[in-house]
């Protein structure tokens, strides 16, 4: 276990919906990343949160958004869904925003996402 | 832009086995290198890293890998390999310039028969 939890686990959308989802991150971090991975690919980068302030942002559109709470949870939202976002939504914590730690990520087991 | 090269998708092998698993990354500059490990059911957790130092780097479970600058490669190795290790691996890069983000292969998938 690695203390990082992530809610929901399963979740089904139509196009053109939001989601949110949600993510705790392990106790004494405070960087928050997010990663997509569709079916038989490696995991994406699709943005960092380090105390509340995004901190670096992948190759995804404006669509993809996210927060950092002053407990350092975070949300992952994901506005007009399309087919292709389909996929296992995956979020890490780390103890630093900075790169000697950044390396260490701790990762939740998940959200998969369909949009049907 | 970076990327991760994984040579083969799928492996078998039998116990008791060597395993090499090929990562190339295709960044000229300084890197930090990953291989992560998922188990069926489980979530990545990190196998071995490499920052600097000696090229040859140990981890968990009698892992280790080693990163070959002029082959722009850091692949993965294990003596032998049990029925436990069956699992998807993943390598990793980390350039620092581009920011605190890791760009992943595609990831090997292990099998191995008992």
């Amino acid at each position: 276990e690695t203390g990082v939890t992530q809610s929901p686990t399963h979740l089904i959308k139509t196009r053109g919906q939001q989601v949110t989802l949600r993510c705790s991150s392990q106790s004494g971090h405070n960087t928050v990343s997010w990663y997509q991975q569709a079916l038989g690919q490696g995991p994406q980068f699709i943005f960092q949160y380090y105390r509340e302030e995004e901190n670096g942002r992948g190759n995804f559109p404006p669509r993809f958004s996210g927060l950092q709470f002053p407990n350092y949870s975070s949300e992952l939202n994901v506005n007009a869904l399309e087919l292709d976002d389909s996929a296992l939504y995956l979020c890490a914590s780390s103890s630093t925003g900075g790169i000697d730690g950044a390396g260490e990520l701790f990762f939740g087991e998940g959200s998969r996402l369909t949009v049907l | 832009a970076q990327s991760v090269s994984q040579h083969n998708h799928h492996v078998i092998l039998s116990e008791a086995a060597s395993l090499e698993l090929g990562c190339n990354y295709s960044y000229g500059g300084t890197v930090n290198l990953f291989w992560y490990v998922q188990y069926p059911g489980q979530h990545l957790q990190l196998l071995l890293k490499y920052f600097s130092g000696d090229p040859l780097v140990k981890g968990i479970k009698g892992f280790e890998a080693e990163f070959i600058k002029s082959k722009f490669s850091f692949n993965l190795r294990k003596p032998s390999v049990q029925w436990s290790d069956t699992a998807e691996y993943f390598c990793a890069v980390m350039v620092e310039e581009y920011g605190n983000k890791l760009v992943f292969g595609a990831g090997t998938i292990l099998r191995v028969k008992s």
